[in-house]
């Protein structure tokens, strides 16, 4: 049972236009949320967080929004560059501090 | 600064023979630290985690095994190697008493063949 969900395997978007990638989660008790970014053949690098008192957060060209009635969070990018290209993770924390991550949404930015 | 280590990068093995990964942080006292398995176009799956020395919890029964001897030293070992073990090993610390974000190392690519 999938606790963290990404429901689009991959998504393809124009340079310089906004990137939304979309995270659902079933379990209410999940109260932060991280969005890591990975490249192939890399470990994955921490992008942005967000705790269930906020319901945004933003730095720099990357928003994090949470919608905890929804269990929804989702990560805008804008502009977004070709250097975003990459697979984005969703990861909930958990009860034990363990992360329940997503499987993943590869982006593609297209010139 | 903290910094992760893993080696090798790039690991080619014969099916049955033993495995040892490593992985070392620097910069950090008592982290938490974690394996994971990335298969080829799938997620992260945790293997193992370690809240300290000699403590290893185990999240899959698997054909692997995980010791912490020091610290900041995190080793992941098989006696014989499946052609399923195959796939992108990577290694995590996290600061762990509620900051949970986990910052990885470069990852092992394994083959087994």
């Amino acid at each position: 049972d999938q606790q963290v969900k990404q429901n689009s395997p991959s998504l393809s978007v124009q340079e310089g236009r906004i990137s939304i990638l979309n995270c659902d989660y079933t379990n209410s008790m999940f109260d932060y949320f991280l969005w890591y970014k990975k490249y192939p053949a890399e470990g994955p690098t921490f992008l942005i967080s967000i705790s269930s008192i906020k319901d945004k957060n933003e730095d720099g060209r990357f928003t994090v929004f949470l919608n905890k009635s929804a269990k929804h969070l989702s990560l805008h990018i804008v502009p977004s560059q070709p250097g975003d290209s990459a697979v984005y993770f969703c990861a909930a924390v958990d009860s034990n501090y363990q992360l329940i991550w997503g499987a993943g949404t590869k982006l593609i930015i297209k010139p | 600064s903290q910094t992760i280590h893993q080696w090798p990068a790039t690991l080619v093995q014969p099916v049955g023979s033993p495995l040892s990964l490593e992985c070392t942080v620097e910069g950090t006292s008592n982290p938490n630290l974690y394996w994971y398995r990335q298969a080829a176009g799938r997620g992260l799956q945790l293997l193992f985690y370690s809240v300290g020395i000699g403590q290893i919890s185990s999240e899959v029964p698997q054909n692997l095994s995980a010791s912490r001897p020091q610290d900041r030293q995190f080793i992941l070992s098989s006696k014989k190697l499946l052609l399923s073990d195959s796939g992108f090993y990577l290694c995590a610390w996290s600061r762990g008493g509620g900051q949970e974000t986990q910052y990885f190392g470069p990852g092992t690519r394994l083959l087994v063949l």
